[in-house]
């Protein structure tokens, strides 16, 4: 079956570090694969996606590309502020029905 | 704006009661889901419709049921078969069947808790 594996958290950064959080996926064929942000106390933000092999997406000064051949889709942002602090999830869906897989999550803190 | 909606924000169950969480959505989206979360943990699929008239189970429908009977709107019930309903409750919606590059849209939840 379908799964998404993330870095667990928590991580700790102060401001304008630097952020990797790893993901990992296992599926057949070709999947889209999304990341999604969740602020404390809400509901989930599309954050950005890709969908195809070597795609590379970005929003708001993060960036992640994927990567087929090592099955991955790791997110990455150049310097972080305090209002990046929140739960971060990758996510993948399949092209047969729209279901999302979702990782565990992984909570970022950012300290002054 | 377009958007989905989630009512109450918080509710509150007593011991064999059944409650009813409100989802709406004006995305004109198809597909709808139902997702539990739990303290510290990722999103649980509960039930899912890809069209009105239609759902399915998804990993963790035991205790729970939804009606699909208006495109816009997926109540979702937990019944007192729900031994631990305690959780935060997401409703997503997406455009439709096999737009896999499409997202899921979510609203901003509501946490049950027992009294």
């Amino acid at each position: 079956g379908n799964s998404v594996t993330q870095m667990e958290g928590p991580v700790t950064l102060s401001e304008e570090a630097f952020l990797t959080i790893n993901c990992t996926y296992t599926a057949t064929g070709y999947p889209s694969l999304f990341w999604y942000v969740q602020y404390p106390g809400e509901g989930l933000q599309l954050l950005l996606k890709a969908t195809k092999a070597d795609d590379k997406g970005s929003n708001k000064g993060f960036e992640a590309t994927y990567r087929k051949e090592t099955t991955s889709f790791h997110l990455e942002k150049g310097s972080v502020q305090v209002s990046d602090s929140a739960v971060y999830f990758c996510a993948l869906k399949k092209a047969a029905g729209n279901k999302l897989t979702f990782g565990g999550g992984t909570r970022v803190l950012v300290k002054p | 704006d377009g958007g989905i909606t989630q009512s109450p924000k918080y509710l509150f169950r007593k011991e064999g009661q059944n409650v009813t969480l409100s989802c709406e959505q004006n995305l004109n989206h198809d597909a709808m889901y139902w997702y539990r979360q739990d303290p510290g943990q990722g999103l649980r699929l509960i039930y899912y419709s890809q069209i009105v008239n239609d759902f399915q189970k998804g990993d963790i429908a035991e205790g729970y049921s939804v009606s699909r009977e208006k495109k816009e709107s997926f109540p979702l019930t937990v019944t007192s078969a729900q031994k631990n309903p305690t959780a935060f409750y997401l409703c997503a919606s997406s455009i439709g069947r096999d737009k896999s590059n499409q997202p899921q849209h979510f609203g901003d939840g509501t946490r049950l808790s027992i009294l």
